[in-house]
């Protein structure tokens, strides 16, 4: 089973700030990796799909990168509804794993 | 608009059945692959079970494999879930997803809003 590590657990930041969310796999994922967006009470939202595709209604301040073991997900200017928790996923294997999410609230 | 609606969920005791259906609107349901994803109380997401379209593949994480099922009725546009020997850690809300295309390796979206199963004595 491929384990995907999320860093860091908390992100505390400002509305307008840059966030930058870290997601490592334990094996090659290739591009294989997704980051979701949930809120609370919420259902979870696909946010980038292939490591850096976003989705449709993904707004463009959303961006991915990376491949094989490391990948990144950036917000470029932190917007009020987009506090919430952020979980990657991968498909590269089954069983298909998410990672432990990250946090970001605000500061 | 993509909706999709689970039901079925409940209080269950440890050892017991109950299944869960999804049902699927405002797309060509029998085109896409389906999965169930869930969240224990407090926690993280955990895969469950994908379906492919046609409904001729599927897979399971190892801790529900030879308890759950997953299946789709393609003619009423429905995802199923059905759970045996139930256990505590199986208590969560499930949601069911929609995959991008056909095939059973897949993205989820959209998700429904979830159903709670509680499995307690």
């Amino acid at each position: 089973e491929i384990v995907l590590t999320q860093s860091p657990a908390t992100l505390s930041l400002s509305p307008g700030e840059r966030a930058t969310l870290s997601c490592r796999a334990s094996q090659s994922v290739r591009s294989y990796l997704a980051w979701y967006q949930q809120k609370p009470g919420q259902a979870p939202r696909l946010l980038i799909y292939d490591a850096s595709n976003r989705a449709t209604g993904t707004p463009a301040r959303f961006s991915g990168s990376g491949s094989g073991t490391d990948f990144t997900l950036t917000i470029s200017s932190l917007e009020p509804e987009d506090f919430a928790v952020y979980y990657c996923q991968q498909r590269s294997s089954w069983p298909f794993t998410f990672g432990p999410g990250t946090k970001v609230d605000i500061k | 608009e993509v909706q999709l609606l689970e039901s079925g969920g409940g209080l269950v005791q440890p050892g017991g059945s109950l299944r869960l259906s999804c049902a699927a609107s405002g797309f060509t349901f029998s085109s896409y692959a389906m999965s169930w994803v869930r969240q224990a109380p407090g926690k993280g997401l955990e895969w469950v079970s994908a379906i492919s379209a046609s409904g001729a593949g599927s897979y399971y994480t190892d801790s529900v494999k030879g308890r759950f099922t997953i299946s789709r009725a393609n003619s009423k546009n429905m995802l199923y879930v059905q759970m045996n020997s139930l256990r505590g850690e199986d208590t969560a809300v499930y949601y069911c997803a929609k995959g991008m295309s056909g095939d059973v390796s897949n993205w989820f979206d959209p998700w429904g809003q979830g159903i709670l199963v509680t499995v307690s004595s």
